[in-house]
Parts: C-alpha cells; sequence; structure tokens
C-alpha cells in the first residue's frame, strides 16, 4: 500500500541551527501539508502546498520557514534558524485533492528536539 | 480561540462497550475528518465527512452541518481502539487549512 515517508525519524539540534525535514508523498497526489505537535499539545497547521506554491499557511509559519518541492518526488520543510519553542513532531501529509474533498494520508513523523 | 471542541478529553472504557466521542466547531466547514493518533504517534484518517453518516467496520461517523456537531461511535470496542481520536475541521473559504481538536485519548481495558 502506497505511503507517506518521513525523515529522519528523530533529529536534535543546537539552537540556530538550520534543520531540513524531509518527505515523500504518495506518487500521485497534488496537495502537500506540513503540520506539527508539541508533546502534550494539539495537532497545528504549518502550510499547504498545490501546484509547486504555498496555498495557505499558519500564522506560525513565519519568516523562519520554508517548503519546497526540488525534484517532483520530495517535499521538504526547512527551519532556518532553529528555537527552543520549535522542538515539536513534524507530520507530513498528501492527499489526492484538497482536504474538503479528499483522505488525508500522513507520515510517522520526525521529532525535532532543539537543545 | 479553540474553533473545535472535543469531548470527553479522556475515556476509559471496558472492553466491549459501545464508545461515543463528540466534537463541535464554531465556523462554518466544507469538511470534517476523524484522524487516529496511534500510542507511538502516527496519525492515520478514519473518516472524511461533509454531510449525514458514515461507517468503517465497527466505526460511525456522523456529522450535523446545522448544528456544527459530528460524532465518533466505536462499536464492541477493543484494547486496539486505544488510541487518541483526533477531530479536524476544514473551513469554508479556507481552502487547505485545518483546524484541529485537542484530541479525546481513549484506553480500552480487557
Amino acid at each position: 500500500e502506497p505511503e507517506v515517508t518521513q525523515t529522519p525519524s528523530h533529529q536534535v539540534t543546537q539552537m540556530g541551527q538550520e534543520v531540513i525535514l524531509r518527505c515523500v508523498p504518495i506518487s500521485n497526489h497534488l496537495y502537500f501539508y506540513w503540520y506539527r505537535q508539541i508533546l502534550g499539545q494539539k495537532v497545528e497547521f504549518l502550510v499547504s502546498f498545490y501546484n509547486n506554491e504555498i496555498s495557505e499557511k499558519s500564522e506560525i509559519f513565519d519568516d523562519q520557514f520554508s517548503v519546497e518541492r526540488p525534484d517532483g518526488s520530495n517535499f521538504t520543510l526547512k527551519i532556518r534558524s532553529t528555537k527552543l519553542e520549535d522542538s515539536a513532531m513534524y507530520f507530513c501529509a498528501s492527499s489526492s485533492w484538497g482536504p474538503g474533498t479528499g483522505e488525508l494520508f500522513f507520515g510517522e513523523g520526525s521529532r525535532l528536539t532543539v537543545l | 480561540k479553540n474553533e473545535v471542541e472535543q469531548s470527553p478529553q479522556n475515556l476509559t472504557a471496558q472492553e466491549g462497550e459501545f464508545i461515543t466521542i463528540n466534537c463541535s466547531y464554531s465556523v462554518g466547514i466544507s469538511a470534517l475528518h476523524w484522524l487516529q493518533q496511534h500510542p507511538g504517534g502516527g496519525i492515520v484518517s478514519l473518516f472524511m465527512l461533509s454531510s449525514g453518516k458514515k461507517k468503517h467496520g465497527r466505526l460511525i461517523a456522523t456529522i450535523n452541518i446545522q448544528e456544527k456537531h459530528s460524532s465518533l461511535h466505536i462499536t464492541a470496542s477493543h484494547p486496539r481502539d486505544s488510541a487518541v481520536y483526533i477531530c479536524a475541521v476544514v473551513p469554508v473559504g479556507t481552502g487547505n487549512q485545518f483546524y484541529f481538536g485537542t484530541g479525546t485519548s481513549l484506553t480500552v481495558i480487557p
């Protein structure tokens, strides 16, 4: 069964360092998303990506964050200069259609720890 | 501000019990999703609803758009159903945005 894969599963980094989280969405999907979940808190929407551009982003997704689909298969989330409060589980998801009409498929998550 | 409220926050049930988890939301929506988050953290989509009712195995999801309310029911609960169940809505006019509930942590005891 096709699945969304994320790497790394866990990354530990020093505050101020750049981090890139990688996702391989399901191959025929068109919509891509990043979410985060701080430990013990609810899942939060970060950004959605469609047709090679950001279609929606939340207030959390400030200038420190960027997304890219560099090669038609990977979908990356970059955090330019990590802060302690960026420590969270980051989930990638993809869907064939937008979330108003289509099921989402999630990756297993990438746990980011900022020291 | 919390656009999506779930109840109860925590639920413990005996194996075999019928379980109901509720979700209320305050915004107009184009769809509502029920998600299951496993103890290891992974998230699986259970249902996407825009009206009426859907059933998949022992799981049933209903939505009342006028009352801005959805319920997830689990019949004949089993310990493997133990997980966090999350309601997420797609607000009208936002396209691909999601508002998530805080989740309901379910523990089913054998």
